[in-house]
């Protein structure tokens, strides 16, 4: 089993849509991140969270520590929004070490 | 915020060449660079860890001697991939921690590098 698993894999959805994408991790952390990689191949980073939840525009990330379990949320989706979109976390017993979910391809239809 | 600019974006070479790829951090000083390389539709998988003034610590499999980095200062971080074979060919990206973060230091990455070796 993946230290991190990301769900859907692949999503596809109308333009205006709410989207939902979610991450488990196993290991122990202390922060998550949410990335995202446009079809380039060019990394954003989007969000870096420990507890609670984090908005920025249309984008809101929640984590919930106990349960091990991250979500990414964008309202309003755009097709600019189409994108790769990775949770990472890093190792709390190997420093600088950061395990990355295979990611979630989203395509978003005019 | 942070910006992290890796050159070349793209590059076709011939077996047996080598290439560089540049990773600058231009707006903060980065004592610790990562290499990764991405397979298509994969995910990215870490090569090695670059420390400014010290030898890079490679990930289990990755051929030093194939993979060269420098790590020179404290804004450049090289990877020379050394007589380029086909199987070679991938997606290259770099990423950068602020002087003195810590893992949990926010990730800055570049832009990538696709190198294409025929």
């Amino acid at each position: 089993k993946n230290e991190v698993e990301q769900s859907p894999q692949n999503l596809t959805a109308q333009e205006g849509e709410f989207i939902t994408i979610n991450c488990s991790y196993s290991v122990g952390i202390s922060a998550l991140h949410w990335l995202q990689q446009h079809p380039g191949g060019g990394i954003v980073s989007l969000f870096m969270l420990s507890s609670g939840k984090k908005k920025h525009g249309r984008l809101i990330a929640t984590i919930n520590i106990q349960e091990k379990h991250s979500s990414l949320h964008i309202t309003a989706s755009h097709p600019r929004d189409s994108a790769v979109y990775i949770c990472a976390v890093p190792r709390m017993n190997r420093d600088d070490k950061i395990i990355f979910g295979k990611g979630t391809r989203l395509h978003i239809l005019p | 915020g942070a910006v992290v600019s890796q050159h070349p974006s793209w590059v076709i070479c011939k077996s047996g060449t080598s290439v560089k790829i540049e990773c600058r951090s231009l707006d903060f000083q980065a004592t610790t660079m990562f290499w990764y390389r991405q397979f298509p539709k994969q995910s990215l998988m870490l090569m090695a860890t670059s420390n400014e003034g010290s030898k890079a610590t490679y990930e289990q499999g990755v051929e030093k001697d194939k993979f060269l980095i420098n790590h020179a200062s404290l804004t450049l971080s090289t990877l020379t991939v050394t007589s380029a074979h086909p199987e070679d060919s991938s997606f290259y990206i770099c990423s950068a921690r602020d002087f003195g973060g810590s893992y949990n230091s926010p990730l800055h990455f570049g832009n990538g590098t696709r190198l294409t070796v025929t």
